[in-house]
Parts: C-alpha cells; sequence; structure tokens
C-alpha cells in the first residue's frame, strides 16, 4: 500500500512568516493529495487538495505544490496567523480509495 | 450540512471485552474508513469500505474487524479489546468519484483498561 513521510514533525514560526511543510508518497498510482487541519479537540477539516494532473494550487493564503517525477507534494502557508496554528496532516491515495495518511506536523505561529 | 456520526465521544472498556465502534453518515457516500489517531503516528488506516458489504485492510487491521450491512453505517469492531487498542478512533467518508473530500467523524477516545 501507499506510504506518506512527512516533515516536520513541529514547526514553530513567527506570525507573519511562511511555513512549508513537505510530504513524499511511494505510489506512482496515487492521484489524489488533500491536507487536512486538526484543530486542538476538533475533527480534522481539508484546506486544500491536488490531483495529479496539476502542478501547484492556491486558495488565498494557501497553496500546494505537486512534484509528480519527485513523488513529493508541499504546503505552503504565507503571512501566518496565530489561527493558523494546528495539526496539519497530508494525505496521498488513488481516486480517494485508500487513503493514507501522514504522521502530521504541528504548527505554531507565535504572535 | 455533511455529518459524520461516531456512537460515542469516550469508552472505558475491559480487556477482553468485545468493543463495537459505530459510524453514521448522511451524505450517500460510497467511502467510509476506520482511522487510528496515535501522538506522533499520525492517522493509520484501519479498514475502509468502497461499498455494501466490501472491505479492505489498511495498515493495521490486526486486533480489529469491520462491517458494513447498510451504506450509511460503518463499524469497527475489537473482537477482543486489549490495552495497546487505547487510542482516538476516526471515522470519516467520501464519495467514491468526484467531489472526493473525506469528512470525519468527531471520533471516538477508546480507553482499555
Amino acid at each position: 500500500g501507499e506510504n506518506v513521510e512527512q516533515h516536520p514533525s513541529t514547526l514553530s514560526v513567527q506570525e507573519g512568516d511562511s511555513a512549508v511543510i513537505k510530504c513524499t508518497y511511494s505510489d506512482s498510482a496515487s492521484n489524489y493529495f488533500p491536507w487536512y487541519k486538526q484543530e486542538l479537540g476538533k475533527r480534522p477539516q481539508l484546506i486544500i487538495d491536488i490531483r495529479s494532473n496539476v502542478g501547484e494550487k492556491k486558495d488565498q493564503r494557501i497553496a500546494v505544490t505537486l512534484n509528480k517525477t519527485a513523488k513529493h507534494f508541499s504546503l505552503h502557508i504565507t503571512e501566518t496567523q496565530p489561527e493558523d496554528s494546528a495539526v496539519y496532516f497530508c494525505a496521498a491515495s488513488y481516486n480517494n480509495n485508500d487513503m493514507r495518511f501522514g504522521a502530521g506536523t504541528r504548527l505554531t505561529v507565535k504572535p | 450540512d455533511v455529518k459524520v456520526t461516531q456512537s460515542s465521544r469516550y469508552l472505558v472498556k475491559r480487556t477482553g471485552e468485545k468493543v463495537f465502534l459505530e459510524c453514521v453518515q448522511d451524505m450517500d457516500h460510497e467511502n467510509m474508513f476506520w482511522y487510528r489517531q496515535d501522538p506522533g503516528l499520525g492517522l493509520r488506516l484501519i479498514y475502509f469500505s468502497y461499498d455494501v458489504k466490501m472491505k479492505e485492510k489498511g495498515d493495521i487491521p490486526e486486533g480489529y474487524s469491520v462491517s458494513r450491512e447498510k451504506k450509511e453505517r460503518f463499524s469497527l469492531i475489537l473482537e477482543s479489546a486489549s490495552t495497546n487498542q487505547t487510542s482516538m478512533y476516526l471515522c470519516a467518508s467520501s464519495f467514491f468519484q468526484g467531489r472526493t473530500e473525506a469528512f470525519f467523524g468527531q471520533g471516538t477516545r477508546l480507553t482499555v483498561v
């Protein structure tokens, strides 16, 4: 099955700085790559996703890039705010079946 | 508004008990998933199902089984609970194709004593 690795496990930035979280996957058949945000005590929620026919996708302050050749994808958050503090998970799957997640990144944004 | 509902928020069970965790979704999703969440290990896939009566093993199926008799309901069964199954369990559901966002339940914190 798919194996997803995520780095770093913790990330601390100053408010206004950018944050980057990186993931690699093992199965070249994977074609769907979502990112989830989990705030303390809450359920994970989708923040952005990308499909394998696209190299980059943006939504306001967040963006995701995908390098299919290298089998890695990254989440970029610009102008970070304290409310961005959470655990972020990347995932990979083939057509949304069999979805595997990374181990998560705890992002702390210091005011 | 999509709802994925897990039957219990907190459960305490004894070692050796048979435990049932229930998950119900109201969006007619084909896919349903059970994950286990432990600190530092992320969300690990236990089982998933893409149709009624269909099930596929994930990465950590040992000690667990599942049941999907109806499309909206996916049950996780711990055949004989052990202390190393103490964890947060999350259910999720999604469409098989098209819009593929997975929606999660609120989680069940299971403690096995």
